[in-house]
């Protein structure tokens, strides 16, 4: 149990559904993540955000809409999404924004049909 | 092109044996670490090596950096076969806040 929590462990969607991905961090960090894995490619960083203020947007699609309510919550809304989108997606949280010794989720496994 | 390679990409080993695997980098780095997957799961960090280290030590594991050849390796020693994993080296650029590259990693499989 690394004190990130992410909500739903799988996900199956069709491209037209509207979902949104949870997470929860109990560790008092400041900086939340949203990356994506695919098979056989490096994690790619999606949004990162700092006492809730979005730092960095990954030259993401706008069909991935991210929302940090809090410094503890994260979500990633998911609207009109393709089959390629299809992936593991993780959240990560660490103690300040500089991204050193990330804690990972246990992530949301997608599946687009 | 990706900041970090890991090498190789697979690796088996017996237990009992040491493995070794290597990550190459591109450009100047603040820090460089390694973290550790069981499949289908999310990432457990496991070192934190900076860039003015040459070698870490944490418990059975030991990083090496070698700015001067941007690689590092990590050497996990006596291995067990709850060690099987994927293997990931992360480095931040130096200059770019929040950016953690990963490489695509090393799968590791530790036979009893």
């Amino acid at each position: 149990e690394t004190g990130v929590t992410q909500t739903p462990r799988h996900l199956v969607m069709g491209m037209t559904n509207k979902k949104s991905l949870k997470c929860e961090q109990h560790l008092g960090h400041n900086a939340m993540y949203w990356y994506k894995q695919s098979a056989k490619k490096p994690l790619e960083l999606m949004f990162v955000y700092s006492l809730e203020e979005r730092v960095e947007n990954n030259s993401v699609p706008s069909r991935f809409s991210p929302e940090c309510p809090n410094s503890s919550h994260l979500f990633l809304h998911l609207h009109t999404l393709q089959p390629e989108d299809s992936a593991l997606y993780l959240c990560a949280s660490s103690e300040n924004s500089g991204a050193e010794k990330l804690f990972f989720g246990s992530g949301t496994q997608l599946s687009v049909l | 092109s990706q900041q970090g390679e890991e090498d190789p990409q697979a690796l088996s080993i017996q237990e009992g044996e040491n493995a070794t695997m290597n990550c190459s980098y591109k450009t100047s780095i603040n820090n460089l670490q390694w973290y550790r997957q069981n499949s289908g799961r999310g990432l457990v960090h496991l070192i934190l090596i900076r860039s003015n280290e040459r070698e870490k030590h944490s418990g059975r594991l030991r990083v090496t950096l070698d700015t001067s050849k941007k690689s590092s390796s990590l050497l996990i020693t006596a291995s067990r076969a709850a060690d099987t994993a994927s293997y990931f080296c992360a480095t931040d650029i130096r200059g770019s806040n929040y950016k953690l590259t990963f490489g695509k990693g090393t799968l590791l499989t530790v036979n009893p």
